[in-house]
């Protein structure tokens, strides 16, 4: 079956230091992949999103590109600020139809002043 | 768009006890879906819906949770009896075919 892995957290750092959150995946076929974003007490909101190989994902300054030949879905900000502290969820939609996602653990990150 | 709405925002119960969680998805939404979220698990799928059917309901974890959605604009989630084990946020989230999923803020429910 289709399964995620993110890096674990919590993350913490500095404003203005550079971002990688580590998303791999296992799925058969040609997945699309998001990454959703969720601040305290609030749902998820979807932040970028890749639906094929080598497609890069981007907004808010955070990039993700789909590697296939790794499986992965890195996420990626070049200078973090204290608004961005949040948990990031990795997630990927099967190919075959089913149209529900699976999410990787999720991974907290902290940026301090 | 008021995006989709989840009713109650929090919900305290005892053991036993009977719980609906409602959802309203965006207008003109085919697909509907229940998640759950809790510290162990994370986040899984419960069911999803598409034009009012249920297409997948694999993840309900037994047969005290059931799901309903009448019409294209109203969507319930149900527990009975209710049990600790139950507790947990639950989102509901929307989508059309080929988009992307929009999440409601979710029910926190809290057995006790």
């Amino acid at each position: 079956g289709n399964s995620v892995t993110q890096m674990e957290g919590p993350v913490t750092l500095s404003e203005e230091a550079f971002l990688t959150i580590n998303c791999t995946y296992t799925a058969t076929g040609y997945p699309s992949l998001f990454w959703y974003v969720q601040y305290p007490g609030e749902g998820l909101q979807l932040l970028l999103k890749a639906t094929k190989a080598d497609d890069k994902g981007s907004n808010k300054g955070f990039e993700a590109t789909y590697r296939k030949e790794t499986t992965s879905f890195h996420l990626e900000k070049g200078s973090v600020q204290v608004s961005d502290s949040a948990v990031y969820f990795c997630a990927l939609s099967g190919d075959t139809g089913r149209r529900a996602l699976t999410f990787g653990s999720g991974t907290r990150l902290q940026v301090q002043p | 768009d008021a995006g989709v709405i989840q009713s109650p925002r929090h919900e305290v119960t005892e053991m036993g006890q009977e719980v609906t969680l409602r959802c309203k998805p965006i207008s003109g939404h085919d697909y509907l879906f229940w998640y759950r979220q809790t510290m162990m698990r994370g986040l899984e799928l419960l069911i999803y819906f598409n034009n009012n059917v249920p297409i997948d309901d694999s993840g309900m974890p037994e047969d005290r949770f059931s799901a309903k959605m009448p019409n294209a604009s109203f969507s319930t989630l149900k527990i009975q009896p209710s049990e600790p084990r139950d507790s947990a946020v639950y989102f509901c989230a929307s989508s059309l075919f080929s988009g992307e999923q929009y999440f409601g803020p979710g029910t926190r429910l809290t057995v006790t």
